[in-house]
This record gives structure tokens, sequence and C-alpha cells, in this order.
């Protein structure tokens, strides 16, 4: 069964500061995703990691993924209140082909 | 490129009774569809996702069933809603070769 793992659940930061969210995953797979969800609302897709190496980066987030590890990891930059959501991760699930397993999200605050 | 449909936006339901949520995408044929099932302050589980029309894989033992009568048209349901049911569901698709998922609005059940 894959199983993914994100820490920390919870993370409360100042504005300005940086931080790394960590996503660990069980068994092989090539491709990771990461979403964002605002209280009350869907998720948003952020980054789509389908390689080893992959980098993507999009403001002050960055992603990257390391098959190898079987860890990826979301970079924050000099925090802004905008940025306080739920972040999960998302792996595919290489024998079905069709399913994601989603990580239990980690909840950031940013406050000034 | 797609856009998803749910309704209704919110719902509340008395112990006991029938349930049915719906998902239309329009912008895509032949997508694979997703309904996941997200509890207060926790994580997405996956609850049925579909390949084509009247196929259906589930993912979890329970008193939900889903329904796919049209290629672009998912349909959740339940005979005799139970308290565990309250939740936010929410229907998924891919648009590309990869498993990106794309999330629709939602629906906001609560069981009293």
């Amino acid at each position: 069964e894959l199983k993914v793992e994100q820490n920390p659940l919870f993370l409360s930061m100042q504005e300005g500061k940086n931080y790394t969210i960590y996503c660990n995953y069980s068994t092989t797979s090539d491709r990771l995703y990461w979403y964002r969800q605002d209280p009350g609302k869907s998720l948003e897709s952020l980054f789509v990691l389908l390689s080893n190496g992959a980098v993507k980066q999009e403001g002050r987030l960055m992603a990257s993924l390391d098959t190898k590890a079987r860890l990826s990891t979301l970079h924050i930059t000099a925090a802004v209140h905008d940025l306080s959501a739920t972040y999960f991760c998302a792996v595919e699930n290489s024998n079905s082909g069709y399913e994601l397993n989603f990580g239990k999200g980690t909840s950031l605050l940013v406050t000034p | 490129s797609q856009t998803i449909h749910q309704w209704p936006a919110t719902l509340v339901q008395p112990v006991g009774s029938p349930l049915s949520l719906e998902c239309t995408v329009e912008g895509t044929s032949n997508p694979n569809l997703y309904w996941y099932r997200q509890a207060a302050g926790r994580g997405l589980q996956l609850l049925f996702y579909s390949v084509g029309i009247g196929q259906i894989s589930s993912e979890v033992p329970q008193n939900l069933s889903a329904s796919r009568p049209q290629d672009r048209q998912f349909i959740l349901s339940s005979k005799k809603l139970l308290l565990s049911d309250s939740g936010f569901y929410l229907c998924a698709t891919t648009e590309d070769s990869y498993n990106e998922q794309f999330f629709g609005p939602g629906t906001r059940l609560t069981v009293l």
C-alpha cells in the first residue's frame, strides 16, 4: 500500500521567513503533485513533478522531487500572509495508473 | 480547458435520508472521474473512480454508491445517510496523459 506522509502537519511562520514542507512516500513513483486548499474551498493544482530531479517554481514557492529518496519538498521563500492555506502532496499510484494517494496536508499560517 | 460543475453546493440532510450528488464536466471527452470525501480538518479519501461509462471502482466499503450514466456525468448516491457521511465531497477529473487531477468546487454535506 502506498503511504504518503507530510510534515509538518501544522506550521505557523512569520512573514518574511523561509521554510520547507516535506512529503515522503513509501513505494516507487515518478510522479508527484502539489495542491493548495484555502479554507472552505476546493483544491487548486500548484505543481506537477514528473521525473527525478524535477524542480518547479512559482512566485515564492518552489517544489522539487527526488524519486530515489522518495521525497518531495515544497520550499517557501519570504512568506507572505496570502500563502496561508493547506498544502497537499499527492503521489501517483503506479499499480493502478489512475489513482493519487494524498498526504494529510500541511496547514500553513503566515503571521505578521 | 475543462470545467467541473458540482451541485448542490451545500446540503443538510437528516440521518436515514437518501442522497444524490452530481458532477458534470465540460470541455473534455472520456475523462477519468473521481469522488473524494474530506472530513472536517482531514485529508482526502478516495471513494470511487471511473474510467468510462458504467465503469466504477470502489475504494472503500461504505453505504455510498456511484454511477456514471453519461460520459461526463458522475453521480454519488446513498439510500440511507449516516452521521459519518458528513463532509466535503469533491469531484475530480484528469485532463492530460499524466494524472494531474482537477477538482470541482465541492459539495458540503451535513448529516444531522
